[in-house]
C-alpha cells in the first residue's frame, strides 16, 4: 500500500545551519505530498504541499520539490532558526476521502 | 482561518471505563473527519475515517467495537474509548476538511489532540 519513509531523528543544529529533512514515498499513481509541522504543545499544521512531479512547495523559508523520479520531497531550509524546533512529517493523500498516511516524524532541535 | 476544536485536551480515566472525545469544526461544514493516534515519539496512525450520517470506516487492524465513532452533524464527530485499558494510553488527534474550498483536494485542519492516560 501507499506509504512514506522519513529519516529518523533527531536532528540537532545550530541556528543558522542548513537543514535536510528526507522524504521518500511509495504510491500507486501520483499522490498529493505535504510537509506537516507539530510546533511544542501544538497541534498539526500544514508547511507546504505539491500537487504534481516537479511542483516545488515552499513556505516561512522552508522548500520541497515534487521528485517523481526518486519518489521523494526532502524538505530543505538555508537557515534554520531557534523558532524552527519542532517534529516535521511527511504526507501524502491516499485512497478514498484523500486520507492523509504519515511518515513517522523527524524531531528538529535548533539550537542557538 | 479554519479552526477545528478538540475536547478534552487531556484527560485521565481508570482501567474499565470509557471516554469519549469530541471534535468540532467551528466554522465550516465537515463531511469527513479523520481520526489519528500518535504514538510516543512515532507517527500519526489513522485510525478511522468519520462520514456525517454514515457508519464510520475503519483502518485494518483499529478494533471498531473498542473505538466508537459517531458522525452525527456537519460540525461534531465523536470518538468513544470504550472499556479503556492502559495500553489505550495515547494522544488521540482528529482533522477535518473544508470540503466546499475544494473538495477532497481541500487542506486538512487538525484538532489540538487529546492525551488520554488509563491507569
Amino acid at each position: 500500500g501507499n506509504s512514506v519513509t522519513q529519516m529518523e531523528g533527531p536532528v540537532t543544529l545550530s541556528e543558522e545551519a542548513f537543514l535536510t529533512i528526507n522524504c521518500t514515498y511509495t504510491a500507486t499513481g501520483y499522490p498529493s505530498l505535504f510537509w506537516y509541522v507539530q510546533y511544542p504543545g501544538e497541534g498539526l499544521q500544514l508547511l507546504l504541499k505539491a500537487t504534481k512531479a516537479d511542483d516545488k512547495g515552499s513556505n516561512k523559508g522552508f522548500e520541497a520539490t515534487y521528485r517523481k523520479e526518486t519518489t521523494s520531497f526532502h524538505l530543505e531550509k538555508g537557515s534554520v532558526q531557534v523558532s524552527d524546533s519542532a517534529v516535521y512529517f511527511c504526507a501524502l493523500v491516499s485512497g478514498g476521502y484523500n486520507k492523509l498516511i504519515f511518515g513517522a516524524g523527524t524531531r528538529l532541535a535548533v539550537h542557538p | 482561518g479554519a479552526v477545528v476544536s478538540q475536547h478534552p485536551s487531556w484527560v485521565i480515566c481508570k482501567s474499565g471505563t470509557s471516554v469519549k472525545i469530541e471534535c468540532r469544526s467551528l466554522d465550516f461544514q465537515a463531511t469527513t473527519m479523520f481520526w489519528y493516534r500518535q504514538f510516543p515519539k512515532q507517527s500519526l496512525m489513522l485510525m478511522a475515517t468519520s462520514n456525517e450520517g454514515s457508519k464510520a470506516t475503519y483502518e485494518q487492524g483499529v478494533e471498531k467495537d473498542k473505538f466508537l465513532i459517531n458522525h452525527a452533524s456537519l460540525t461534531l464527530s465523536t470518538l468513544t474509548v470504550t472499556s479503556a485499558h492502559p495500553e489505550d494510553s495515547s494522544f488521540y488527534i482528529c482533522s477535518a476538511r473544508d470540503w466546499e474550498l475544494g473538495g477532497d483536494n481541500s487542506p486538512l485542519h487538525f484538532g489540538n489532540g487529546t492525551r488520554l492516560t488509563v491507569t
